[in-house]
């Protein structure tokens, strides 16, 4: 069956660090997400992917980044952790047109000290 | 500003009992409109979704509603099972791109004995 997977599932870094967020798909879909869910908030944008070679900036992009090299992987980098990035990171898929379903990872619980 | 808000933000029913979960959305234009459970410590799964044209829909022990004049949903759970307690999510899709999707913050519901 197909899956889309996030690796570490739960990860402890201190402030500073650079860190990195893995996200596979095996759906085959072009189109590609990271979101993170804090308490309070519902998911918010971080970035996204049209396809190999696209990334575009979503609505909290700052301190992150992203690379689409194939299909089947984005992961997001966080540069410099900070204490603000701690949160729990969602990846998602989903096939083209309006109505297709996304598709979500297991989350990353990051934590940043 | 496109917003999804949802209520209650949490609920305590008794296993058995039914309950209904509502969303309200100011997104334009307006394409579609799906229901997400998010169990704890996993990633959203989608319920079912709903169209402009779309009045009602059945998802075995849930159903969706939705009134586009008053830019409404509501997802009613029958008959709850314990297995029933989790977040549910109101996502709201509008025509502008697969980016401009908008999530509702959740009701957290629980079903107890």
């Amino acid at each position: 069956d197909a899956e889309i997977t996030q690796s570490p599932r739960h990860k402890i870094t201190e402030t500073g660090r650079q860190v990195t967020l893995a996200c596979h798909q095996t759906w085959n879909h072009n189109n590609m997400f990271w979101y993170r869910q804090d308490l309070g908030h519902g998911l918010r944008l971080i970035h996204y992917s049209y396809g190999v070679h696209d990334t575009n900036k979503g609505e909290v992009s700052d301190g992150y980044s992203v690379s689409r090299s194939n299909t089947e992987d984005l992961p997001l980098t966080l540069e410099s952790a900070a204490s603000s990035q701690t949160s729990v990171y969602f990846c998602a898929s989903r096939q083209g047109g309006l109505t297709g379903e996304l598709f979500f990872g297991e989350g990353s619980r990051l934590t940043v000290l | 500003k496109n917003q999804v808000e949802q209520s209650p933000q949490s609920l305590i029913i008794l296993e058995g009992k039914n309950c209904t979960l509502q969303c309200n959305y100011t997104v334009s234009p307006f394409s579609n409109l799906r229901w997400y459970k998010q169990d704890t410590g996993r990633g959203p799964v989608s319920l079912t979704i709903m169209t402009f044209s779309e009045n009602t829909k059945s998802n075995g022990r849930y159903t969706a509603t939705l009134d586009a004049d008053t830019k409404q949903s509501s997802l009613h759970i029958t008959a709850s099972q314990l297995s029933d307690s989790a977040s549910y999510i109101c996502v709201v899709m509008n025509s502008g791109g697969y980016q401009k999707v908008t999530f509702g913050i959740g009701t957290k519901l629980q079903v107890i004995p």
